[in-house]
């Protein structure tokens, strides 16, 4: 599974766009590009998924350039309750697993 | 739907007790997945099932077992639990095409003391 790194902090505030990019140089073929969410105390939750160029949903946005060794998940407009840690996970394609990260903790502010 | 549920939510067992931790999914996945969450850090994955019968390891297998009877559901079991085992431990089941995409339980709190 390809080993991702991402930062391990962001501090936002409300109504500003956040851009939380993961370096992934590791990623093959088949893998996926996907961002997961996770509030204290629940488990991850689905936020967007791509393999390759753009995809955007109504959460989010996630820029995938063409070597595929990074991305950037976009949070348009974040509130108060986007405060999460967000993992970025690279893989799916081996019986749909994925590497978990530590993740970025962001943190936004009023 | 319910969705992936969990049981228990919470366990506090003593060194050497032993356990079963029930991951239940009513969406008809092929796929599951039992993982460990240490404080502050992200989830690693003990073992998972592609298939009724079949189970497999994952990162860290050392010191669980798991069961896959029926489709729906996926066991993971402590034997002789340790201290080193005090972890929130998530399930997690997906389709085995299209989009592979992880759905979530709740979690189970366990604490070896």
């Amino acid at each position: 599974l390809a080993k991702t790194t991402q930062p391990i902090s962001m501090d936002s505030y409300e109504g500003q766009e956040v851009n939380i990019t993961c370096s992934h140089n590791n990623i093959a073929t088949n893998d996926y590009i996907t961002w997961y969410q996770q509030f204290p105390s629940q488990g991850p939750r689905f936020i967007i998924q791509g393999y390759k160029t753009k995809v955007t949903n109504e959460v989010a946005s996630l820029f995938i350039p063409a070597d595929r060794k990074s991305s950037t998940l976009s949070l348009p407009r974040v509130s108060l309750s986007d405060t999460a840690v967000y993992y970025c996970l690279v893989g799916g394609g081996d019986f749909n697993k994925f590497y978990f990260g530590s993740g970025t903790k962001l943190n936004v502010k009023p | 739907n319910a969705g992936v549920t969990q049981t228990p939510k919470f366990r506090v067992l003593k060194t050497g007790q032993s356990m079963t931790l029930l991951c239940a999914q009513d969406m008809n996945h092929e796929y599951m997945y039992w993982y460990r969450q240490d404080p502050g850090m992200g989830l690693r994955l003990i073992h998972y099932s592609v298939g009724e019968g079949t189970t497999a390891k994952g990162e860290v297998p050392d010191g669980y077992n798991v069961s896959r009877l029926k489709k729906q559901n996926f066991l993971l079991g402590l034997e002789s639990a340790a201290p080193s085992q005090t972890s929130v431990y998530f399930c997690a089941s997906s389709y085995r095409s299209g989009s592979p995409e992880q759905f979530f339980g709740p979690g189970t709190r366990l604490t070896v003391l």
